[in-house]
């Protein structure tokens, strides 16, 4: 296994246009976490998965973005109605049952919304 | 609401200095990390402590975590150009979730 993998990692896309972004976390990994990520900001908490329940949605997310992690394996993020205001770096990362905190991330997603 | 806050914001030193930054709170975690970002890449671990007082060393890397656990340091021993990069620190807490906390990141820049 190499790692967290996303794919886009770049994605253009015109406002009022649905995206959707795919994480595959390292694969004994049971937690899951989407963050998104400013120029010259820390990442930004959006959700977090332990298997395939969605336990935390921070109350930052707009009813606009839905995540899902089937099987508790790949996680999808969808933003529908996209916004200038959501481009961002959208990173995932996993981490296993044990010290909180210690994640590995994936390169990341650059959404840019025309 | 738990904070973590970063200083300095931004920093440019010359090859070979030293350097130290900060990572502080008034929150109580139950372990922090350090993790480095190059531009349009994810963050990558650098170490995690868990233990209040914690010394550890990666390389020219050493990391403090304070007596209280709400507080820790990065000191750089003669940086590189290859250190440059968004020095993060983050948070970690048993909640209702395993819930983590970033703060801003001091950017460094390493001039040869």
């Amino acid at each position: 296994d190499t790692g967290v993998s996303q794919d886009p990692r770049h994605k253009i896309t015109k406002r009022g246009q649905n995206v959707t972004f795919r994480c595959d976390p390292i694969s004994e990994h049971n937690r899951l976490y989407w963050y998104r990520q400013t120029l010259g900001q820390g990442p930004e908490f959006l959700t977090y998965f332990q298997n395939e329940a969605q336990l935390e949605k921070s109350r930052l997310l707009s009813d606009r973005f839905s995540a899902e992690r089937p099987k508790g394996s790949f996680s999808t993020l969808e933003i529908q109605r996209t916004e200038q205001g959501d481009s961002a770096m959208y990173l995932c990362a996993s981490s296993l049952d044990m010290r909180v905190g210690e994640q590995y991330f994936g390169p990341g997603t650059r959404l840019t919304v025309t | 609401t738990q904070l973590l806050e970063q200083s300095p914001q931004f920093l440019s030193i010359q090859e070979g200095e030293n350097l130290t930054v900060y990572c502080n709170s008034s929150s109580v975690f139950s372990s922090l990390q350090w993790y480095r970002q190059e531009p349009g890449e994810g963050p990558v671990l650098l170490v995690t402590v868990v233990t209040g007082g914690e010394v550890k060393k990666l390389k020219r890397l050493t990391f403090q975590f304070g007596d209280a656990r709400k507080d820790s340091s990065l000191h750089i021993t003669a940086a590189q150009p290859g250190d440059t990069g968004l020095y993060l620190c983050a948070g970690g807490m048993k909640t209702s979730y395993d819930k983590v906390i970033f703060g801003p990141g001091t950017s460094l820049s390493v001039i040869p």
